[in-house]
């Protein structure tokens, strides 16, 4: 079973402070790691996908994987209230199927 | 290039009836996925094409979840005698043969089975 794991939260956090967001995947044989955002009501949209094990950096947001932990995290600097939406962790596993975790709920504070 | 639609955007009916959606993807996105969602938990994978053919269908899916993807166009995903555990959103998404593998997802299908 290809699973894919996240804290629920809500993970609060004040404007202006760093949002760090956790996923964990079980099957080793994974490629690829993508980053979904989705607000309520919502379909999900790619924030950010990342490949080799290290940092990724796009504007605000810096994914991080550790292939040998099974381990992705998404860093969102200067949280806005914008960004208070359910992010979703995605793992492409090595059939060509994208396995989702069950999304963390973030609240950015005014 | 309109997006991933997804019809219809709601439906309702009645447990056991039967009822079926569409997707209409990016035009030239070879694969097409089908989720299911439902409230607080991420999309639960159903099934996926490439072009025409079904690749991969979920264990979890019952019997009465069918798909097909004619011609390597559209998609249809028919639900056979509804049950309320049923009722979610339906979302439907393409990707590119090549690319970053990123999904485009749909507006999604919300069916309430009463």
């Amino acid at each position: 079973q290809k699973e894919v794991e996240q804290n629920s939260g809500p993970l609060s956090v004040p404007e202006g402070a760093i949002a760090s967001l956790n996923c964990t995947y079980s099957d080793r044989g994974s490629q690829s790691f993508f980053w979904y955002r989705q607000y309520s009501g919502k379909s999900p949209e790619l924030i950010m996908f990342i490949y080799s094990n290290g940092d990724k950096e796009d504007g605000r947001f810096t994914a991080q994987l550790n292939k040998a932990s099974q381990y992705v995290s998404l860093l969102i600097r200067d949280s806005q209230p914008s960004d208070s939406a359910t992010y979703l962790c995605a793992v492409l596993t090595y059939g060509q199927n994208f396995v989702f975790g069950p999304g963390t709920r973030l609240s950015v504070l005014p | 290039d309109t997006g991933v639609s997804q019809n219809p955007r709601h439906k309702i009916t009645k447990r056991g009836q039967n009822v079926t959606f569409r997707c209409d993807p990016i035009s030239e996105h070879n694969r097409l996925y089908w989720y299911r969602q439902t409230l607080g938990q991420g999309p639960e994978f159903l099934t996926y094409f490439q072009n025409e053919a079904q690749l991969e269908k979920s264990r979890l899916l019952s019997d009465r979840f069918s798909a097909e993807r004619p011609k390597g166009s559209f998609s249809t995903l028919e639900i056979q005698r509804t049950e309320q555990g049923d009722s979610a959103m339906y979302l439907c998404a393409s990707s590119p043969l090549a690319g970053t593998g990123e999904l485009f997802f749909g507006e999604g299908s919300r069916l309430t089975v009463l």
